[in-house]
């Protein structure tokens, strides 16, 4: 079964500083792994996504993610952090499916 | 049309009443998926339907719940009786055939639904 963890349900940084959102995947076969961001009362956005081609991916609005197997991890991390990216970020996973599994999200809160 | 839409955007009803909420997807987009988003929790899968066809329903929480697609675009979910625990922002994505994992799902901005 896949599942997807995301750790921190919310997270604070200040203007410049690193974001860095960390996500964990489960799956028993290779995976598809996403990042979207939803900002309030839209919808989800997609940042970036991970098909088995190179394994650091880059996003929309200056966002990377790392797959690690062996870590079974996907965060997301942008160098220098501005007001604009205040959201809450989503990870998911899909598996040989069109399903996707998504965590439950964090919420990034970004200071002045 | 340019994205996924959504109508309504907000909706609030009494408890027992029936809904229908409404997705309209990217045009030729032929994969289309309900999601739910309750407080504090991720998102959930409903059904997932490719054309006119729902081979998915599995996400479905109730037999109160339903989804319908016609002319492989529009779909229309619908809750009968609706419950308190109903409450959350419903949210539909669509793709492009075949619907694989590697096809990205566009989000429409949901509608959210609120039971008195």
């Amino acid at each position: 079964a896949q599942s997807v963890t995301q750790l921190g349900s919310h997270v604070s940084v200040s203007e410049g500083a690193l974001v860095l959102l960390r996500c964990n995947y489960s799956s028993s076969v290779p995976p598809y792994l996403f990042w979207y961001v939803q900002y309030p009362n839209q919808g989800l956005q997609l940042l970036l996504k991970y098909t088995s081609a190179a394994t650091l991916v880059k996003g929309i609005n200056g966002f990377e993610a790392e797959f690690k197997k062996s870590e079974t991890s996907f965060h997301l991390t942008k160098p220098s952090a501005h007001m604009s990216d205040a959201a809450e970020y989503f990870c998911a996973v899909a598996s040989g499916t069109y399903k996707y599994i998504f965590g439950t999200g964090t919420r990034l809160k970004v200071l002045a | 049309g340019a994205g996924v839409s959504q109508s309504p955007s907000n909706k609030v009803t009494e408890k027992g009443k029936d809904v229908e909420l409404r997705c309209d997807p990217i045009s030729g987009h032929t994969a289309l998926y309900w999601y739910r988003q309750s407080l504090g929790q991720g998102l959930e899968f409903l059904i997932y339907f490719q054309g006119n066809s729902a081979p998915d329903k599995s996400g479905l929480p109730s037999d109160r719940f339903s989804a319908e697609r016609t002319g492989g675009s529009v779909s229309t979910l619908t809750i009968q009786r609706t419950q308190q625990e109903d409450s959350a922002v419903y949210l539909c994505a669509s793709s492009l055939a075949p619907g694989g994992p590697a096809d990205t799902q566009y989000f429409g901005p949901g509608t959210r639904l609120t039971v008195l």
